[in-house]
């Protein structure tokens, strides 16, 4: 059985690093095909992709959030952990990670719960 | 930056027929996924692969894809199925994911 779960700050101030953690068990991120994602949801609005690692430790990330995000994994920890610079209070989400598979395309099948981070002084 | 399009709203009685469209111009070479979110939970795919039911997601959830337009449908809507549905799929470039704007759908 997959799961995953996130954890990390519930309050961070602008300017700060937000880094958020995604602990998973059910799966190797090791194996050929699987991947995990980042994914967020401002109160209210739409969900949004941020970033992506590939099972290879391939990385691919927002555009309009590049610059300030950073994806790494922690095989032995089943971990996968999202950096994300220079915080602003629009970056106040729920930010979720999601366990990715290839079948024809890459996709989300399976997310954790979500965790609200709120960026405030 | 790629996007994709959905209305924001749509509203059935219940046992009616729900449909939620979501356009994108790479949706004719890439499959489209559905995604159900209740209020306060964490999103759930419904369709994979235009047409493709998981597991444990009941029969009257469907999907087409035709063109640039994706269609999810609810076939004979419940009162359970009051949820936001966010569309999905890669950009023509297969590197970079994209959701679409959400529909709230509303059964009464």
């Amino acid at each position: 059985q997959i799961t995953l779960k996130e954890s990390g700050p519930t309050l961070v101030k602008p300017t700060q690093t937000l880094t958020l953690t995604c602990t998973f068990s059910g799966f190797s991120l090791s194996t050929n095909g699987v991947g995990v994602g980042w994914i967020r949801q401002p109160p209210g609005k739409a969900l949004e992709w941020l970033a992506f690692l590939y099972w290879n430790d391939d990385k691919r990330y927002s555009p309009s959030l590049n610059r300030r995000l950073t994806i790494t994994k922690d095989t032995s920890k089943m971990q996968v952990v999202l950096t994300m610079t220079n915080v602003d209070p629009v970056d106040t989400a729920t930010y979720y990670c999601a366990h990715a598979k290839l079948n024809g395309n890459w996709y989300f099948d399976l997310w954790g719960r979500g965790s609200l981070v709120t960026v405030s002084s | 930056s790629y996007e994709l399009t959905q209305p924001p709203s749509v509203s059935v009685s219940p046992g009616q027929t729900a449909r939620i469209t979501c356009s994108g111009d790479a949706l004719p070479k890439k499959y489209a996924y559905w995604y159900q979110q209740k209020s306060g939970q964490a999103p759930v795919l419904v369709i994979y692969e235009d047409n493709k039911r998981p597991s444990g997601i009941p029969e009257r959830f469907s999907g087409s894809s035709s063109g640039t337009m994706a269609t999810l449908t609810i076939s004979g809507a419940q009162v359970e199925d009051e949820a936001d549905y966010y569309c999905y799929s890669p950009d023509s470039t297969g590197n970079h994911w994209v959701f679409g704007g959400g529909t709230k759908l509303t059964v009464l």
